[in-house]
């Protein structure tokens, strides 16, 4: 029974470039969100997404940043035009939507924009 | 504004000490309390969750202690052990509403 999985694990880009990170949620779970960590710093919540909605993208800056969870195939994170202050972790979470259940994280995608 | 707020940043407890971190928070509204464990180089991980209609929960060495008038739980590790050594964060939701605030975490450090 697969957990959370994300990929790549680490991912290097040039300032300027795009970066696309990949969740694949724990099977039959329809809920997915993506947090952003900096060292030694806590989880801030960028987007929470349904199967083809964004139910809340209030962390999520509205430039250069969206994300999508299609009908079909996994979560997609993308960061257009990176800046250096885009290196950070990036976890994605996973729930089956019912009342009171916790998320389940992946071990996140580790960006680093040089 | 943070939702959660948890304290302290960073502890360093003796191996077979008691480990406390708490947290507080503002909104009546949310009534699930999860902590999560999280090593380097790994994603968060559930740890022990409670929801405010008990004071405590025991898991194993893990309990959580719940005030719903101070608005404060905490988690407490009994004989604690090196292998406990991570972050820590505790959680809040609100009622079918299924977003979570976190807090800024408590990176522990459990001596030999």
């Amino acid at each position: 029974n697969a957990g959370v999985m994300q990929n790549p694990r680490h991912l290097v880009r040039r300032r300027g470039q795009e970066a696309r990170l990949r969740c694949s949620p724990v099977k039959g779970h329809s809920h997915v969100y993506w947090y952003r960590q900096l060292p030694e710093e806590g989880l801030k919540f960028m987007v929470y997404l349904q199967k083809e909605n964004i139910i809340d993208e209030s962390g999520m800056p509205k430039e250069r940043f969206s994300a999508e969870f299609p009908k079909e195939g996994p979560s997609i994170l993308r960061i257009q035009q990176v800046v250096r202050g885009d290196s950070a972790a990036y976890f994605c979470a996973s729930s089956p939507g019912q009342v009171n259940s916790p998320l389940h994280f992946g071990n996140g995608t580790r960006l680093t924009v040089t | 504004q943070q939702q959660v707020k948890q304290s302290p940043q960073s502890l360093i407890v003796q191996k077979g000490g008691i480990s406390i971190i708490n947290c507080a928070y503002e909104n009546t509204a949310f009534d699930y309390f999860p902590w999560y464990q999280q090593f380097p180089g790994k994603g968060p991980a559930l740890l022990i969750a409670i929801r405010p209609d008990v004071s405590e929960k025991k898991e194993g060495r893990f309990t959580i202690s719940f005030n719903k008038s101070a608005k404060q739980f905490s988690l407490h590790i009994m004989d604690s052990q090196p292998g406990d050594s991570a972050t820590y964060f505790c959680a809040a939701s609100k009622n079918n509403f299924n977003k979570f605030y976190f807090g800024s975490g408590t990176k522990l450090n459990v001596k030999p």
